[in-house]
């Protein structure tokens, strides 16, 4: 059980397009969703915060403007990642969580972008 | 400020016992989790610690010292698949998790 799907898991495109990243919990509904991204070698960076029905709460830093998060069921969140550029390139992680934040998360394969 | 301490990089032999130590200093603690991540995937959860004490799981066991800020995770007789990211995260007072960044372990034959 609590199985997270992620698509698509590798991205290679032009510098100036943007690219959409979905995040589905297939037995599970997931009030909670949460966006990473991490860098090699490095911790995981949390982007942003999303809960079912209502707007993302971002990290400090984290451009909403640039990383559009839409949550509108319990088992879809999607990240956009509008005008991406090679800086942008990086590891993009979702997870998801069923209830309570003593529960575990449960992560996506990630979704590996790269910019050209 | 929140912190989580973490070695960068461990090495252990195939069939033999490894502890990897977290500590933390965060604002509050609502428990702990551990989580494994293979190079170039993403994390798989692996226990949670709210109480003092050790939890056993199979081969993995983790414990826990909330007065010292301290856990770690144990894992016996290890086999070559186990190299990986052994993350250590913690639930703060805000039930924010604050992740640390490893460490690698790698398993030699």
């Amino acid at each position: 059980g609590a199985v997270v799907s992620q698509h698509p898991s590798w991205v290679i495109c032009k510098s100036g397009t943007s690219v959409k990243i979905e995040c589905r919990s297939l037995d599970f509904q997931a009030t909670t969703m949460f966006w990473y991204r991490q860098f090699p070698k490095q911790s995981l960076m949390l982007m942003a915060t999303s809960n079912e029905g209502s707007k993302a709460t971002y990290e400090q830093g984290v451009e909403k403007d640039k990383f559009l998060i839409n949550h509108a069921s319990l088992t879809l969140s999607t990240l956009t990642v509008t005008s991406a550029h090679p800086e942008d390139s990086s590891f993009y992680i979702c997870s998801a969580r069923d209830g309570r934040a003593s529960q575990p998360q449960h992560f996506g394969d990630g979704t590996r972008l790269s910019i050209l | 400020g929140q912190n989580i301490d973490q070695p960068t990089e461990m090495t252990a032999t195939e069939g033999a016992i490894v502890q990897i130590n977290c500590t933390y200093q965060t604002s509050g603690f609502n428990g702990l989790f551990w989580y494994q991540q293979h190079a170039g995937e993403a994390p798989t959860f692996l226990s949670y610690n709210v109480l003092d004490g050790l939890e056993e799981k199979g081969r993995f066991s983790s414990f826990l010292s909330r007065s010292k800020g301290y856990s770690y995770l144990l894992l016996k007789e290890l086999q070559m698949k186990d190299s990986a990211s052994y993350l250590c995260a913690v639930l703060d007072s805000n039930y924010q998790l604050i992740w640390g960044a490893g460490p690698k372990l790698i398993i030699k034959p």
